[in-house]
């Protein structure tokens, strides 16, 4: 069974840009959980999808968004980005009842 | 508010010894516990797990993780380390599999070195 896909995988932007970031659950998996990771606050959660609804938010700035397909995928967007937005985002994914979020291999954003 | 602490940045071991790394959690309910290991520029991948029973939990790669309620604390340990276990180790909890209201809340992580 393939496992969580994130793309791309290293994306560099200037501030002030946008930026979409996608991942691809394993299959079967309806649950999208995404996670920002920088050196000095750690890892962050982001918010969480559920059938293609937001079920969860964490503390971040209206700049962060997020949907979810009809066939799981997710995507996060982030608008007039900062440099302070730099980090590594991950997401998870799990069945509706899992007891098991697996998590992709992350996309590297920098911002310049 | 639920946090998770790991008290230890970083530490070295020998290859061949044993390993604890600490954990401590506070949460006002029963928790969901995970330890994670993430390689250089790889995501996390799920070492064990603890809901309910057994305190002692199995994991892959021969970790171990035993809950402690009373001590809110979660440690890991693995009798033998290899060099391939160099990694940094994060603690996390949560209100159920997925996180919960708050998402899963991770430590701030621990850098096991392997000394030959």
């Amino acid at each position: 069974k393939a496992g969580v896909t994130q793309t791309p995988r290293y994306l560099i932007k200037t501030r002030g840009q946008q930026v979409t970031l996608s991942c691809s659950p394993i299959s079967g998996h309806r649950s999208v959980s995404w996670y920002q990771q920088t050196p000095g606050q750690g890892l962050q959660f982001l918010f969480e999808y559920f059938s293609e609804t937001q079920r969860n938010k964490g503390n971040f700035p209206g700049r962060f968004s997020g949907r979810q397909f009809s066939n799981s995928r997710s995507e996060m967007n982030v608008s007039t980005l900062e440099l302070g937005d730099s980090a590594l985002y991950l997401c998870a994914t799990g069945t509706a009842n899992t007891d098991t979020q697996y998590f992709g291999p992350g996309t590297r954003l920098t911002v310049l | 508010a639920q946090s998770v602490t790991q008290p230890d940045i970083h530490i070295t071991v020998s290859e061949g010894a044993s390993l604890e790394l600490r954990c401590n959690y506070s949460y006002g309910a029963t928790p969901y516990l995970f330890w994670y290991v993430q390689s250089p520029g790889q995501g996390l991948q799920l070492l064990l797990k603890y809901f309910s029973g057994d305190t002692l939990v199995q994991g892959i790669k021969g970790f171990e993780a035993e809950f402690k309620r009373s001590q809110s604390s979660f440690n890991l340990r693995k009798p033998s380390v290899h060099w391939s276990d160099a990694a940094e180790y994060f603690c996390a909890v949560g209100a159920r599999a997925g996180g919960g209201a708050d998402g899963l809340t991770f430590g701030k992580g621990t850098h096991l070195i392997i000394q030959p």
